[in-house]
């Protein structure tokens, strides 16, 4: 079975820039993450999807970010435009939930640099 | 609002060396714990998880934890180390509910000298 996907793996843009990051979760999979590492910080959550359905957006950092869910299937996350701030690695995660709980496996993420 | 510490950034130890990577939490409950590991290049991998049940949790690659209630720790442990160990390691808690996002600790960098 394939893992979760993003693409690209990685993207260097200039700043003022926009910037779309891909993910296919795991086949099945109704619970969809966002996540970001920024330089030298903690992974921080960005927002959680529920099929096509924003469940939790708390993490998003400002209006500049954007994330779909097309048909509960992939997801993007639009950046418009990119700031110097924005540079990081980019992760997704998707999820089943099961009885006993639930796991969130993990993209390989997208390294964004902003210039 | 939930948090985790992961007091050392950084760790080095010998290959075969035992490896004990600390990992402490502020939860109001007991909250779902998680371990990943992240190798260079590479996303994050479950290492190992606990929900309920026996407090000592075996994962992949020979890994274990130990979830103690009275600490509000789960602190990761391997025997021995093998080069291959070497990434970042990241402890995480959510909430006993379907749905919830993941709280990282800041991670812990190990390195292992041959």
């Amino acid at each position: 079975e394939a893992g979760v996907t993003q693409f690209p793996s990685h993207s260097v843009i200039e700043k003022g820039q926009t910037v779309t990051l891909r993910c296919d979760p795991i086949s099945g999979h109704d619970n969809l993450y966002w996540y970001r590492r920024v330089m030298g910080k903690e992974i921080k959550f960005l927002l959680h999807f529920v099929k096509e359905s924003k469940q939790d957006e708390s993490g998003m950092p400002n209006n500049r970010f954007l994330a779909e869910r097309t048909g509960g299937t992939y997801s993007t996350l639009k950046v418009q435009p990119a700031e110097l701030e924005d540079s990081g690695v980019y992760f997704c995660a998707s999820s089943q939930v099961l009885a006993g709980g639930e796991t969130q496996y993990f993209g390989p993420g997208t390294r964004l640099l902003v210039l | 609002a939930q948090s985790v510490t992961q007091p050392d950034i950084h760790i080095t130890v010998s290959e075969g060396a035992s490896l004990e990577l600390r990992c402490n939490y502020s939860y109001g409950a007991t909250p779902y714990l998680f371990w990943y590991v992240q190798s260079p290049g590479q996303g994050l991998q479950l290492l190992l998880k606990y929900f309920s049940g026996d407090t000592l949790v075996q994962g992949i690659k020979g890994f274990e934890a130990e979830f103690k209630r009275s600490q509000s720790s789960f602190n990761l442990r391997k025997p021995s180390v093998h080069w291959s160990d070497a990434a970042e390691y990241f402890c995480a808690v959510a909430r006993q509910n379907a749905g919830n996002m993941l709280t990282f600790g800041g991670g812990t960098r190990l390195m292992v000298k041959p």
